[in-house]
């Protein structure tokens, strides 16, 4: 069945340093990929998305590239804030399943001023 | 837009009470409604997926009896966890979909605490 690898937490990095979350996925076809975020406390946030091959998905300085090749959709931020801490789910959506949203495990991440 | 929302957003129950939760589309009709559980440092796991007018779909695993979905509007759908034990204590998040919104969007979530 399809499923998502998302890289073991916590990453704790100092504020401004480069982000990268990887996430690797297993699926048929051309799914649909996501990263989502959720802030302690609260529910998920879609933070980005990409609908087919070589797509880039970015939104609040986050960017995440679909690769086919590597079935990879890593999450990267150039100069990240204490703000952005969080956790961060990468999820899939089969092409044939509307609705069925699989995620990854979540990776928190702690930015340190 | 896309707002959904979620009541209450915390509630401790006694062992053996029903509790509802309600989920809410506040700017779009959802046809489709998801429920979601989440433990303490894990990811979601989808418990059902729910129509308007139409009964829940629910997961391998899930007892339907237990909890119970209703989605009777474009608007709201509710979970009601039957006899509650501690074990049912999680966090509860639901997700909607419908019209020209063609994306999951997430309520706040309910943390369900069972004494």
């Amino acid at each position: 069945g399809d499923s998502v690898t998302q890289m073991e937490g916590p990453v704790t990095l100092s504020e401004e340093a480069f982000l990268t979350i990887n996430c690797t996925y297993t699926a048929t076809g051309y799914p649909s990929l996501f990263w989502y975020v959720q802030y302690p406390g609260e529910g998920l946030q879609l933070l980005l998305k990409a609908t087919k091959a070589d797509d880039k998905g970015s939104n609040k300085g986050f960017e995440a590239t679909y690769r086919k090749e590597t079935t990879s959709f890593h999450l990267e931020k150039g100069s990240v804030q204490v703000s952005d801490s969080a956790v961060y789910f990468c999820a899939l959506r089969p092409n044939n399943a509307g609705n069925m949203l699989t995620f990854g495990g979540g990776t928190r991440l702690m930015v340190k001023p | 837009g896309a707002v959904v929302s979620q009541h209450p957003s915390r509630v401790i129950c006694k062992s053996g009470t029903s509790v509802k939760i309600e989920c809410r589309s506040l700017d779009f009709q959802a046809t489709t409604m998801f429920w979601y559980r989440q433990f303490p440092k894990q990811s979601l796991m989808l418990m059902a997926t729910s129509n308007e007018g139409s009964k829940a779909t629910y997961e391998q695993g899930v007892e339907k009896d237990k909890f119970l979905i209703n989605h009777a509007s474009l608007t709201l759908s509710t979970l009601t966890v039957t006899s509650a034990h501690p074990e049912d204590s999680s966090f509860y998040i639901c997700s909607a979909k419908g019209g020209i919104v063609n994306e999951q969007y997430f309520g706040p979530g309910t943390r369900l605490t069972v004494t």
